[in-house]
């Protein structure tokens, strides 16, 4: 059982916008900062987005992040065929320590 | 480019200790900011945080493992290792060793910073007899 809460699959076909939520409390995501990771078939997870909505060098543009209260959402737009991953949020819990969510599969259809 | 790499058996008994080494290249793991972070994953299950040190020592672990979670570090060395004693079934995981920044501010400020960045490949460690 995860801290932070996803729905376990999401889909879309290519080209559509595709949103996944990640639900948390007032001790992680509600106070501090929220991360996802995209973990490609058979890789490492890789940092997609930071401190909520900043992408690091390399992340198209057509990924985003928000945060609102105590849930985030990480949107993509103008899916395609290589987004087809597992995507996980991650926030820093007051109880020091690091809690992530149980992961979306997004399938592109 | 900074690269980490897990090392480490890959076949532990029931009731003994994994240990794991992470390699790093690239970079000096006694950089100012950074911690350096163990994270795993059990076949087809998500993604989970056992702990965290910065080159002095100081650590943080999850408090659902760190009784039996120490992790340490060797700048000399360039690396940082990881030891889980009592280990089960439900032990059998990739571990994956990670870069991780950790900015710890008041949420009235801002709230606390921290992410995983890069990742080492990860290693399976399959716990059995």
């Amino acid at each position: 059982q995860s801290v932070l809460t996803q729905p376990p699959s999401a889909s879309g076909t290519p080209g559509q916008r595709v949103t996944i939520s990640c639900s948390g409390s007032s001790s992680n995501i509600g106070s501090n900062y929220v991360y996802w990771y995209q973990q490609l078939p058979g890789t490492a997870p890789k940092l997609l987005i930071y401190s909520n909505n900043q992408r690091p060098s390399g992340v198209p543009d057509r990924f985003s992040g928000s945060k609102s209260g105590t849930s985030a959402s990480l949107a993509i737009s103008g899916l395609r065929s290589e987004d087809e991953a597992d995507y996980y949020c991650a926030a820093w819990d007051d109880s020091l320590s690091v809690v992530f969510g149980g992961g979306t599969k997004l399938t592109v259809l | 480019q900074l690269q980490l790499q897990e090392s480490g058996p890959g076949l532990v008994k029931p009731s003994e200790t994994l240990s794991l080494t992470c390699t790093v290249s690239g970079g000096s793991i006694s950089s100012s900011s950074y911690y350096w972070g163990w994270i795993r994953q059990p076949p087809g299950k998500g993604l989970e945080w056992i702990g965290s040190i910065y080159y002095s020592g100081s650590t943080y672990y999850n408090p659902s493992l760190k009784s039996r979670v120490t992790i340490s570090v060797d700048t000399s060395k360039n690396q940082f290792s990881l030891k889980l004693s009592s280990v089960t079934a439900a032990d059998t995981a990739v571990y994956y060793c990670a870069r991780h920044l950790i900015v710890v501010v008041p949420a009235a400020i801002s709230g606390t910073n921290n992410w995983f960045d890069p990742w080492g490949q990860g290693t399976l460690v399959t716990v059995s007899s």
